[in-house]
């Protein structure tokens, strides 16, 4: 079975500092990967996924992830907060069983961005 | 374009009572999913829906949920006899193909409160 850890339910940065958040997965195939973003009484937005190919992957806002298999991991960075940025985040791993993009989620970092 | 659209953004009922939630996704996508929000357990998923195919129910947690998506478009969840542990915002997400690499494209949501 698929599942995703997601290291630190709270995050706390200064507005320009550097942001990461760490996510780890286990598959028993290779993954797809996806990191989510979820304001306040919002639904979830996708930040940016991993499917095939490159391993450093670029999404919306400034944000990126790289894929590190030998790790399992697929940290999310960027390099100078905003507080706008101030959301959870999710980081989802794709279980292909069916064929089909059933996405198992980790429990979420709520990021907070302090001026 | 419009997103998916779900209704009623918010619910409050009384526990034994049943309950619907709708969503309304992207024109033109043919995947379904509901997803389960919730303090304690997190992002689970609950069902999927792929054009005419049976649906995928294996994350319904009783016998108490259904869910049925009319026409390959509207869907919706049924929840008999709610239980305070029902309470959770309930997410609807859809995407133009059973491929994993399709983004899911998620509404904002239907808390539900079951007193």
């Amino acid at each position: 079975a698929q599942s995703v850890t997601q290291l630190g339910s709270h995050v706390s940065v200064s507005e320009g500092a550097l942001v990461l958040l760490r996510c780890n997965y286990s598959s028993s195939v290779p993954p797809y990967l996806f990191w989510y973003v979820q304001y306040p009484n919002q639904g979830l937005q996708l930040l940016l996924k991993y499917t095939t190919g490159a391993t450093l992957v670029k999404g919306i806002n400034g944000f990126e992830a790289e894929f590190k298999k030998s790790e399992t991991s697929f940290h999310l960075t960027k390099p100078s907060a905003h507080m706008s940025d101030a959301a959870e985040y999710f980081c989802a791993v794709s279980d292909g069983s069916g064929g089909y993009n059933k996405l198992i989620f980790g429990a979420g970092t709520r990021l907070a961005v302090h001026p | 374009g419009a997103g998916v659209s779900q209704s009623p953004s918010n619910k409050v009922t009384e526990k034994g009572k049943d309950v619907e939630l709708r969503c309304d996704p992207i024109s033109g996508h043919t995947a379904l999913y509901w997803y389960r929000q919730s303090l304690g357990q997190g992002l689970e998923f609950l069902i999927y829906f792929q054009g005419n195919s049976a649906p995928d129910k294996s994350g319904l947690p009783s016998d108490r949920f259904s869910a049925e998506r009319t026409g390959g478009s509207v869907s919706t969840l049924t929840i008999q006899r709610t239980q305070q542990e029902d309470s959770a915002v309930y997410l609807c997400a859809s995407s133009l193909a059973r491929d994993s690499s399709y983004e899911q494209y998620f509404g904002p949501g239907t808390r539900l409160t079951v007193t």
